[in-house]
Order: structure tokens, then sequence, then C-alpha cells
């Protein structure tokens, strides 16, 4: 299996721009996670699904942010307009129930 | 609310050295305990995972044990190499199927 496929690797884009994160999860896991690094807070849970339906959005930390997952091997995380605070390493991880979460490499985005 | 730390921040060890990292959780109320892996730039690599019912899991040169009603977790390593240093996390899962991640121990282990 290829494990958790995320694109772009790095994205650096201007403030006020819409930027869209994207993500394959590893195919058979029905859970889809959407986390967010940085020096400052750490590594934090944004939205998770399970059978493609968002269960707990509340780690979005605003509208600006929005996951959406249209079927069982694609979800994307779009962040519009963007903002410098918003620079940092988004992660996307997959799993089944309650087992291992398998992380991607993740997305490094750079707001200027 | 669940909170989870990590002691030490960061550790520097020579080689051939065997560690211990600490890991401690709030709320007993877990599922299980992950422990990751993350080199400098890179995503999450899982190393082991303990159901809340298990007391330890082993892989190799690592082991892991669970004593839930403490609330600690400690990943042990044997023989440590240059090649193991990174920064090591651990992760509760609670019962929304969240994983809560704490802050990490940094390792170096010099040659």
């Amino acid at each position: 299996d290829a494990g958790v496929i995320q694109s772009p690797r790095h994205e650096v884009t201007e403030m006020g721009q819409e930027v869209t994160l994207r993500c394959k999860p590893i195919s058979g896991h029905d859970y889809l996670f959407w986390y967010r690094q940085t020096m400052m807070r750490g590594l934090e849970l944004l939205i998770y699904f399970n059978n493609n339906v968002p269960i707990d959005d509340s780690g979005m930390p605003e509208d600006r942010f929005s996951a959406k997952m249209p079927n069982a091997s694609f979800s994307t995380l779009k962040i519009q307009p963007s903002e410098p605070r918003d620079s940092a390493v988004y992660f996307c991880a997959s799993s089944t129930r309650r087992n291992e979460q398998y992380f991607g490499p993740g997305t490094r985005l750079t707001v200027t | 609310k669940q909170e989870v730390t990590q002691i030490p921040a960061a550790l520097s060890v020579p080689e051939g050295e065997n560690l211990v990292l600490n890991c401690s959780f709030t709320d007993s109320a877990i599922y299980n305990l992950q422990w990751f892996r993350q080199d400098p730039g890179k995503g999450l690599t899982s190393l082991l995972l303990i159901q809340s019912s298990q007391r330890e899991q082993t892989s190799g040169r690592l082991n892991a044990s669970l004593d839930k009603s403490s609330g600690r977790s400690t990943l042990y390593i044997a023989a440590s190499q240059p090649g193991d240093s990174a920064t090591y996390l651990c992760a509760v899962r609670v019962n929304t199927d969240k994983l809560i991640f704490g802050t990490g121990t940094r390792l170096q282990v010099f040659p």
C-alpha cells in the first residue's frame, strides 16, 4: 500500500488567496483526520470523518477553514482567505476504528 | 479535559544507552495509547499501539508499557543508536476516536 498521500508537499501563497490541501487515505480505512502542527501549539486535530461524514469539526479554527470528503478515497481542506497565522504543517491521517492512525507526509503551508 | 504530558522535553544520550521516555495523561478513560516517531520535516510514523486492556507491547528494541490507573506510559529504547534520533510523541485515544497528543520528547543519540 502507498500509505496516506498528501498534495502538495509545499505551498507558498500570499495572504488572501485560497488554499486547497488534498489527501488520499489508505484504502479500506473508514476514518480520516486532518491535523495542524505548529511550534507553538503542537499537533491539533482540526476535523475528522467517518465513512465520509464529518463527525467532529470543533478543532476548525474559524469559518475560513472548510473540509470535505466527497468519497472514501479523497478529502480536501480549504482555507479561504488565507492569513499568515495559518502557516503550519497540515497532516492527514487515516485509520480503521480505534486502531493505529497512519499519517501522511504533510503539507507545509507558508502564507506571506 | 484530557491532557497529555511528556517528560523530558529533550534528551541527549551517547550511543548504546538504554533509555526511557515518559508520557502521562490526566483521564484514565482511554481506549488505547499510541507512540509515534517524527523525524525533522517529516510525518509521524507509528511505533506501537497499546490497547487499554494491555500492559505492554514490544517491537524490536522498543517496549511500551501502559498503567491506565496511574495515567502513565513509558517507551523503553534498548541499546540506542544515532538513527533513533527523532521526536517521540505519545497520543491517547479517547471515547470519540480522537487522538490527544503530548508535546513530544526530542531525542538525540550521539556516536
